[in-house]
């Protein structure tokens, strides 16, 4: 239990269709992450908060929208994905000071199928 | 490119050997860590050294940090079935929130 809780755990969704993902971390960190992982590919970095503001948008495209609302939940909007999409998708936290980075820690992930 | 790349892709060993694991990066770091990842899990952070830093041990765990040569190795001593996972370096870069992410060495010690 590393203090990062997902949800859903799966998902499975149509390409028309609408979902949300929620991440909650219960460490009283600054700076919240999305990540995706796919099969046999790096982990790659999509948002990142601090300090509830986006500081970081890795050329995502526009059918994933994330939110901030508070330094303790991350959500991540979903609207007509493709089937590419399909992934494992892990929310993290960190504590950052002085723009010196250090550990992050994950949640357990929601895996996402897109038919 | 992608900044931290592991060396190999995979290892298999047997129980109580030992597991060296390396990783190569291109540009300059403010720290690099080491993260392990069961299948289908999150990252589970093992160890963080910095850049000033040339070598840290965290009980089995030994990292080693050359900056000359942009490199770093992981060293699992003594290997347990329980160390059987994904292994990821990630180097964070000063003045950023951007870690990367290398693509892992998958360890697989039997029993």
């Amino acid at each position: 239990e590393t203090g990062v809780t997902q949800t859903p755990r799966h998902l499975v969704m149509g390409m028309t269709n609408k979902k949300s993902l929620k991440c909650e971390q219960h460490l009283g960190h600054n700076a919240m992450y999305w990540y995706k992982q796919s099969a046999k590919k790096p982990l790659e970095l999509m948002f990142v908060y601090s300090l509830e503001e986006r500081v970081e948008n890795n050329s995502v495209p526009s059918r994933f929208s994330p939110e901030c609302p508070n330094s303790s939940h991350l959500f991540l909007h979903l609207h007509t994905l493709q089937p590419e999409d399909s992934a494992l998708y892990l929310c993290a936290s960190s504590q950052e000071s002085g723009g010196r980075l250090g550990e992050q820690f994950f949640g357990p992930g929601t895996r996402l199928t897109v038919l | 490119s992608q900044q931290g790349e592991e060396d190999p892709q995979a290892l298999s060993i047997q129980e109580g050997e030992n597991a060296t694991m390396n990783c190569s990066y291109k540009t300059s770091i403010n720290n690099l860590q080491w993260y392990r990842q069961n299948s289908g899990r999150g990252l589970v952070h093992l160890i963080l050294i910095r850049s000033n830093e040339r070598e840290k041990h965290s009980g089995r765990l030994r990292v080693t940090l050359d900056t000359s040569k942009k490199s770093s190795s992981l060293l699992i001593t003594a290997s347990r079935a329980a160390d059987t996972a994904s292994y990821f370096c990630a180097t964070a870069s000063t003045g950023g929130f951007k870690t990367i992410f290398g693509a892992g060495t998958r360890l697989f010690v039997k029993a």
